[in-house]
């Protein structure tokens, strides 16, 4: 399986964008880059995700590499709701024993400061 | 929006008992569930994936023998842990995939707390 490298840590400031960076230099051309994310004791929780152009939802923007060899999750103003572990993870698109799992690495955590 | 339930939230069991941890989507149908395990201030790792109406499907090094699944409807995949010991104390946490959103978004259940005495 194709594998991301993200920073262990970042902190960030009230209601100031944060910028989470991922590396995926061996992303093959039909893995989609998917970002979840989890809080302390509970579930993870879908934050976003895209293939080769940057997305914007209501959580999150996602910013992608011409390459696709990294991309940023990109929250525009943080909450201290957004405190927790951001997961960046490449997912096999259709065919084959992978599609549909997703392999979580050890993430970012963000701790947000008032 | 879509939700994943488990039952129960924590469970504590004597060592050698066995301990069924449910996981359901309440408003969606599901033909792919997978569940995952999470130890203290680690990532989770996948463990299984359940299909409605087939035998899952288990990762490299997890005993299908110990961890018993069955995804028998289209909403409802139970997780048996068959004579649990201390190191199956863990968070498990299963997903759950909407039949009609493709693979896009997985929705995770709260996570049951096993604690094996």
């Amino acid at each position: 399986d194709a594998k991301t490298t993200q920073p262990n840590s970042m902190e960030s400031n009230e209601e100031e964008p944060v910028h989470l960076p991922c590396n995926h230099s061996t992303i093959s051309g039909t893995d989609y880059i998917h970002w979840y994310r989890q809080l302390p004791s509970q579930g993870p929780e879908y934050v976003i995700h895209g293939l080769t152009s940057n997305v914007n939802n209501r959580m999150a923007s996602l910013a992608i590499a011409e390459d696709r060899k990294s991309s940023t999750l990109i929250l525009h103003r943080a909450t201290l709701r957004d405190a927790a572990v951001y997961y960046c993870i490449l997912r096999a698109s259709a065919g084959g024993t992978s599609y549909g799992k997703l392999t979580f690495g050890q993430g970012t955590i963000l701790t947000v400061h008032p | 929006g879509a939700v994943v339930s488990q039952h129960p939230s924590r469970v504590i069991c004597k060592s050698g008992t066995s301990v069924k941890i449910e996981c359901r989507s309440l408003d969606f149908q599901a033909t792919t569930m997978f569940w995952y395990r999470q130890f203290p201030k680690q990532s989770l790792m996948l463990m299984a994936t359940s299909n409605e109406g087939s035998k899952a499907t288990y990762e490299q090094g997890v005993e299908k023998d110990k961890f018993l699944i069955n995804h028998a409807s289209l909403t409802l995949s139970t997780l048996t842990v068959t004579s649990a010991h201390p190191e199956d104390s863990s968070f498990y946490i299963c997903s759950a995939i909407p039949t009609s959103y493709g693979y896009n978004e997985q929705f995770f259940g709260p996570g049951t707390r096993l604690t094996v005495l």
